[in-house]
């Protein structure tokens, strides 16, 4: 019940297209969701995070929607480009703890 | 501004050997610290968390321990490191009230031969 579960585990995306990736979860207790970007050997930033009581954030080319009752949320990255490419991870919380329970990873490619 | 340090940047360490990984927040005060692994290609795992000095919480029984010995120092160690213990280690910050997700450090790669 504490899983989150990633896919794809990898995509290839043409310049210019939209890169969509889903996380699942069972935990309902979950109450925040937030994306990672990471480059090849560098650690992961923070990318953009959203709270169960909205349905959509958006950040510049990177979008959160997010389903509470499909317990489903997904990134999707609009005009996608190769400085894109890179590994994404998904992750969820729940007030009073202090982990973050995070997806196995999606690592995404851009083609020029 | 918050930043966090790790270091050394890569390791190369003998079967056997002990092992010592540093990292230290500035900027900020009473940090959650936590200790991640990822294997070559794979997905983050937690090993350990501290929500204060001297408070350690291990997620994985294994080869490694952690102290946090001051506020915003936080040591991954081993005494006799094997070869599974190889991969890229990344110490992590959050703030202690709120949601506002983690800030990772540039991590250690770690070999061991």
């Amino acid at each position: 019940q504490q899983q989150v579960k990633q896919s794809p585990q990898s995509l290839i995306v043409q310049k210019g297209g939209i890169s969509i990736i889903n996380c699942a979860y069972e935990n309902t207790a979950f109450d925040y969701f937030p994306w990672y970007q990471q480059f090849p050997g560098k650690g992961p930033a923070l990318l953009i995070a959203i709270r169960p009581d909205v349905s959509e954030k958006k950040e510049g080319r990177f979008t959160i929607s997010f389903n509470k009752s499909a317990k489903q949320f997904s990134l999707h990255i609009m005009d996608s480009q190769p400085g894109d490419s890179a590994t994404y991870f998904c992750a969820a919380s729940s007030s009073g703890t202090y982990k973050y329970i995070f997806g196995t990873g999606t690592r995404l490619k851009v083609l020029a | 501004s918050q930043t966090i340090h790790q270091w050394p940047a890569t390791l190369v360490q003998p079967v056997g050997s002990p092992l010592s990984l540093e990292c230290t927040v500035e900027g900020t005060s009473n940090p959650n610290l936590y200790w991640y692994r990822q294997a070559a290609g794979r997905g983050l795992q937690l090993l350990f968390y501290s929500v204060g000095i001297g408070q350690i919480s291990s997620e994985v029984p294994q080869n490694l321990s952690a102290s946090r010995p001051q506020d915003r120092q936080f040591i991954l160690s081993s005494k006799k490191l094997l070869l599974s213990d190889s991969g890229f280690y990344l110490c992590a910050w959050s703030v202690r009230t709120g949601r506002y997700g983690y800030t990772f450090g540039s991590g250690t790669r770690l070999t061991v031969v």
